[in-house]
């Protein structure tokens, strides 16, 4: 089935410096969705993409569906604290007529005092 | 007013016991899931429902058994809990993918931190 690579698993960063995560796949995605998941809280839609090379930002954030379709990543221009949390990159595909969103594992930011 | 809502937020009990967590969702949504969140933070889809009919289960113990009274209810039950039960479960719902499709997301819940002792 399919299966998606997100890393890192874990950043530990200074304020103020950028962010950069990916996913990745072997199959093709249709659209790629970036998750964030506050402490004590349900993951929140940041970004969605629909369609190969788009690149969308959202303030400080930034993604990009990849050429091949088959990875996005997530940049954070100078991260604030409020920044932690865990980023869930999703991806969903068309198998047989039926759509299914599948999830990476998660990029856990943690910024440094 | 809270979107996606779950009750209880925390849940001890006994394993052996038998528990229920409530989810509700005022946005008007067609499709409704259960995750479970371990303690790596992995998140894996249980069940999805859509018009309070089940549409993904996916390799889950029997002893879990979503109930949708309508479309804008999910609980699920839980019989005889195990110590790896222990997790965070979040419902979220969103609408119905056979007609959103590729312009699909999910509202989450805020979640219930089960412990099984």
């Amino acid at each position: 089935g399919q299966q998606l690579n997100q890393s890192p698993q874990s950043m530990f960063i200074q304020e103020g410096e950028d962010v950069s995560m990916n996913c990745t796949s072997s199959s093709i995605f249709n659209t790629w969705l970036w998750y964030k998941q506050d402490p004590g809280e349900g993951p929140v839609l940041l970004i969605a993409l629909y369609k190969a090379g788009e690149l969308t930002s959202n303030g400080r954030l930034t993604a990009q569906f990849g050429i091949t379709r088959k990875d996005s990543f997530l940049n954070i221009s100078a991260s604030i604290p409020s920044d932690v949390g865990i980023y869930f990159c999703a991806g969903l595909v068309v198998v047989d007529s039926n759509y299914q969103l599948i999830w990476g594992a998660g990029t856990k930011l943690i910024i440094k005092p | 007013d809270t979107a996606v809502s779950q009750t209880p937020k925390y849940l001890v009990t006994q394993m052996g016991n038998d528990k229920s967590i409530k989810c509700e969702q005022n946005l008007g949504h067609d499709t409704m899931y259960w995750y479970k969140q371990d303690s790596k933070k992995f998140l894996k889809i249980m069940f999805s429902y859509n018009n309070k009919e089940l549409i993904i289960n996916e390799t889950v113990p029997n002893r879990f058994s979503p109930k949708s009274p309508d479309k804008a209810h999910l609980n699920l039950h839980i019989n005889s809990l195990e110590l790896g039960d222990s997790a965070v479960y979040f419902c979220a719902s969103s609408q119905d993918l056979r007609t959103s499709g590729l312009y699909n997301e999910q509202f989450f819940g805020p979640g219930t931190r089960l412990t099984v002792l």
